[in-house]
């Protein structure tokens, strides 16, 4: 099976302007999971979508948003990007096995702000 | 959620040693999940264990877990250069938000 993928690999933009990431699943996982990684604040849950409903969010700002297709895939946007949003995102998928969930991670999108 | 804290923040030592490092949580699980990240990608798998097992090898990778006082530990025995890396622990329960602590940051030595 194919692991999970993230598009773009790398990005620049500018402070002001918005960005969509986009994150395919590994088939059959349903759960997406969404997180920040930073120098300074680690590893941090934005959100998880489970069926196309969120169904757990983290403490960010309303800038950043999230959703689900019918086919699993997810899709994370910033708007206004602020210089601070500069940093590695990462997504996850899961699927519930007989242990519970199993969470397995892309290779990320590193943003930079400019 | 809960978060696992892992210990120590940092750790190094010569290529060909076994490297220790702990996990401790704070609310029952349903398993608890290792993951090892090289600098500046992605978290990579390494190991799951059930909250009814005890111990569970994967080739040079041993990790055991004890419910009882709530913690668990990944031992890497005959250490490489390529073991350089962050590792993560992350317990689970039902399909709660899994977070993650700051790690432990492992050094090999060649």
């Amino acid at each position: 099976k194919a692991g999970v993928t993230q598009t773009p690999r790398y990005l620049i933009k500018t402070r002001g302007q918005q960005v969509t990431l986009s994150c395919s699943p590994i088939s059959g996982h349903r759960s997406v999971s969404w997180y920040q990684q930073t120098p300074g604040q680690g590893l941090q849950f934005l959100f998880e979508y489970f069926s196309e409903t969120q169904r757990n969010k983290g403490n960010f700002p309303g800038r950043f948003s999230g959703r689900q297709f019918s086919n699993s895939r997810s899709e994370m946007n910033v708007s206004t990007l602020e210089l601070g949003d500069s940093a590695l995102y990462l997504c996850a998928s899961s699927f519930l096995g007989l242990a519970g969930y199993e969470q397995y991670f892309g290779p990320g999108t590193r943003l930079t702000v400019t | 959620s809960q978060q696992g804290e892992e210990d120590p923040q940092a750790l190094s030592i010569q290529e060909g040693e076994n490297a220790t490092m702990n996990c401790s949580y704070k609310t029952s699980i349903n398993n608890l999940q290792w993951y090892r990240q090289n600098s500046g990608r992605g978290l990579v798998h390494l190991i799951l264990i059930r909250s009814n097992e005890r111990e569970k090898h994967s080739g040079r990778l041993r990790v055991t877990l004890d419910t009882s006082k709530k913690s668990s530990s990944l031992l890497i025995t005959a250490s490489r250069a390529a073991d350089t890396a962050s590792y993560f622990c992350a317990p689970r329960r039902g399909n709660e938000k899994l977070t993650f602590g700051t790690g432990t940051r492992l050094t090999i030595i060649p």
